[in-house]
Parts: structure tokens; sequence; C-alpha cells
């Protein structure tokens, strides 16, 4: 069945750019039937998607998050990436990819997540 | 930006009883609504979506109601394992993205 796996640095420092990965097995990215997510939940609190990209280029982007979120994918590695820059304690969280509907009105399966840490 | 209220925060039960969840939402979403559960240190998996259908190897157990603005999460008889915190989503169509509710804990009584 189709898996996902982020994979990336568990520490970044304030104001720097936190960088994370998903591989996807099982599955092609480049199908262009699906689209690649990533949400985020800081400890004990709820679920924040962040953005998601599909393989012709489009992405979409939680207004919250725009202007320091950038997703994209590279169909050559089977792989999709996030980037947040200008990190602060407050993106510190547990980090999950997931693929997604075109309508948004699921997300189906997820990777286990990755817990990022934002400290100096 | 459509908000989803999720009701109770906490549901305490036993094993073999029924559970159900609430979810409410701020204007209409139409049939568009998902439920995930998660246990902990896990990741959420997709119960329910476009509100009534089981994902691909979910129980029977669990069954979605409900359209507009209110939606209902059912669990006829709980199972040790369903005890976890279950989220309800929904798509917003501007801007368009996903949002989620706050939770609901469900734990033994």
């Amino acid at each position: 069945q189709v898996q996902l796996q982020e994979s990336g640095p568990g520490l970044v420092r304030p104001s720097q750019t936190l960088s994370l990965t998903c591989t996807v097995s099982a599955a092609s990215i480049g199908s262009g039937t699906y689209y690649w997510n990533w949400i985020r939940q800081p400890a004990g609190k709820g679920l924040e998607w962040m953005g998601r990209v599909h393989t012709s280029g489009i992405t979409r982007y939680n207004p919250s998050l725009k202007s320091r979120v950038t997703i994209s994918a590279d169909t050559s590695k089977n792989q999709f990436s996030l980037k947040l820059n200008s990190v602060t304690a407050a993106d510190t969280a547990v980090y999950f990819c997931a693929r997604g509907d075109q309508m948004f009105t699921w997300l189906d399966p997820w990777g286990q997540g990755i817990l990022v840490t934002v400290s100096s | 930006e459509v908000v989803l209220t999720q009701s109770p925060a906490t549901l305490a039960l036993s094993p073999g009883e029924r559970a159900t969840l609430s979810c409410r939402a701020s204007q209409s979403v139409s049939s568009y609504l998902a439920w995930y559960q998660q246990k902990r240190g896990q990741a959420p998996r997709l119960l329910i979506y476009d509100a009534s259908n089981r994902a691909t190897g979910i129980p029977d157990r669990f069954s979605g109601s409900g359209s507009g603005t209110d939606f209902t999460l059912t669990i006829s008889t709980l199972e040790p394992e369903d005890f976890a915190v279950y989220y309800c989503q929904q798509r917003s169509d501007w801007p368009p993205m996903y949002t989620f509710g706050q939770g609901t804990k469900l734990e033994i009584k």
C-alpha cells in the first residue's frame, strides 16, 4: 500500500529555514492523480494544514503561513519537500506529510510524522 | 473562513458502550466532512470521508452522518483500541484549504 515517510533535521535554529522531505513509496507522485500535503501539530494541540503541491506545479498554501512556506515536488525521486523560513519557537511541532484529493475533502495516508524543534 | 467546533472536548466511556461525537460548522460545508482517528504518538488515520463513507479497511462499527452544518461520528460498540483523539475536517472554499476541528478525546471511563 502507499506509504509516506518524512525526513530531515530534528533541530533548527531560530530565524533559519526548516527543510523536510517526504518520500512516497508504492505510488508515483507523477501520475498527477493526487495532491501532496504538509500538516503540522504542536505538542498537545490540533492539526494545521500548511499547504500542498501537485506535480503540474500548482501549489496552495495556508494564508497564515503563505509568506514563509514553499512546497515543491521532485518526480524523479518520488519526493516532495517543505521549506519554512524565518522559524521561531512557535514552529516547533510534529510535521506530517499526506496524500490528498483535488477537492480538499480527505487526506490519506499520512506519514508517521517527524518532530522538529526550533531552538538555539 | 469556516470554523469547526467539536463536542464534547472529552468523552469518557467504557468498552462496549456507544460513542457519539459531534462536529458543527460555522457555515454549511455540504457533505464535505471527514473524520480522523489519532492515537498517541501516531499519525491521524482517515475514518470517514464525504460525511458518511468509510475509508478502506475501517470497521463497520464506525459510521458518519450529517450534512450542512451538523455532523456526527458514531462508534456503535467501543473496542479498547478505539480510545483516541478524533478530529473532523472540512474543505474551505475560499481560501481553498483543509480546516480541522479542535478534536474530541475519547477516554476510558
